[in-house]
Order: structure tokens, then sequence, then C-alpha cells
């Protein structure tokens, strides 16, 4: 069973426009939330993260929004930029168990000059 | 980046013979993982180290065992290749703990003809 489900799968938008990556989990022993971004050709690498202790985390343009009655999460990406094409990955684990990281299946982000 | 260098980079094999792909860290972190990524999949672990020999199975995990003798290198083979296991496959590592981040590593494109 597939433990976080991300939508949408793909998300085209334009220069200056707002991208929005939504993600539910299911197990709430889960505390720890990170998103990865990717670029064709690399490796996943770590974005943005927050934990369930707070509803909101922003690093620039940006921003986790966290739902713990709602087990869901999402990523919004202000003023999109043709440097933020790539793919998005959200994750869930346990720290302090197996550390096991679950991830999405991925969303690929276009953004438009 | 992160000390992770994994080999080959790229590999072109035949039905039924054995693979090992090598993932070598420099960071002395005590996680390593091992995840396939397939279009429409996202990332899947295959299988995690929590420690020099302790080694547990991921979601796909058959078809597939690993070794760690050292801190630093993790080993991943596929004991006798398939189509299926055609994918990109990517070595992660992490210290564990609050806030752990996982780094990943270029990734390893298999074919298996």
């Amino acid at each position: 069973q597939q433990q976080v489900k991300q939508s949408p799968q793909s998300l085209i938008v334009q220069k200056g426009g707002i991208s929005i990556i939504n993600c539910a989990y299911e197990n709430t022993a889960f505390d720890y939330f990170p998103w990865y971004q990717q670029f064709p050709g690399k490796g996943p690498a770590l974005l943005i993260a927050i934990r369930p202790d707070v509803s909101e985390k922003k690093e620039g343009r940006f921003t986790i929004s966290f739902n713990k009655s709602a087990k869901q999460f999402s990523l919004h990406i202000m003023d999109s930029q043709p440097g933020d094409s790539a793919t998005y990955f959200c994750a869930a684990t346990m720290e302090g168990g197996s550390e096991k990281l679950v991830f999405g299946k991925g969303m690929k982000l276009t953004v438009n000059p | 980046d992160a000390g992770i260098t994994q080999s080959p980079r790229h590999k072109v094999t035949e039905t039924g013979t054995p693979v090992t792909l090598r993932c070598h860290q420099t960071e002395n972190h005590r996680y390593m993982y091992w995840y396939r990524q397939d279009p429409g999949h996202g990332l899947r672990l295959i299988h995690y180290s929590y420690g020099v020999k302790d080694t547990d199975k991921g979601e796909v995990s058959d078809g597939y065992s690993v070794s760690r003798s050292k801190t630093e290198d993790f080993l991943l083979t596929l004991e006798s290749a398939t189509s299926s296991q055609t994918s990109v496959y990517f070595c992660a590592i992490s210290r564990g703990g609050r806030n752990t981040e996982a780094f990943f590593g270029q990734g390893t494109r298999l074919t298996v003809v």
C-alpha cells in the first residue's frame, strides 16, 4: 500500500505564478516530513522539511503547510521561476526508528518563461 | 555534494546475469539506503542498513540482496537480473536522529536486456 500519496503528477505554471503540491499520509507515527527536489540526471536533494508540531514553515519562496488532523501537507512555491522546473517528492519518516524515508510518487513541475 | 559515490554510473547487462552496484561514502553516516526510481512509481526503498552487517528489507526487496562489511560501503546485488529490474538506482545516506537529512548519490542507470 502507498503510505504517502502525492498530487498532481505534473504541473505547468507560468513564471511568477504559484505552484502547489499536495501530499497525504496514512501512518500517524510519521513525525518528520521533508520535501526533495530532483533535477534531471541528478539525485534528489533536500529542499525543506517540517515536523508536526508546527503548521507552517517558510524558507524563501518555499512554504510547507501542515494539517495534522487531516494527515496532509503541501508545498507552495511562490513566484515560480524557470529554474524551479524539476521533480518534487514529498516524504515521511519516523525519527528514532528505522529512519526509513517513504516517498510519494513525485510531481514534475515545468515553469514556462 | 555529500561524499557519496555510486559505481558504475551506467551499466547494460543481460537477463540472468548477476550484477553488483556499489555505494561508497566518506561521511561516516550510520544509515545507508538503496532506492530504485521508475516513472510513475517515484522512489521505492529496496534495502537499507543501520550499521555494519545490519541490514533490512524495504518494500521492493525481492530479487535483491545487500551487504555492508564496512561503514563506508553498501553493495546492492541483483542475483539474476531481469528486465523488470531496469531502473535508475540511488544510494542515500543519513546520520539519523532529529531532523536528519538524507543525501543521495548521482544514481546508476541499469538496463537489463
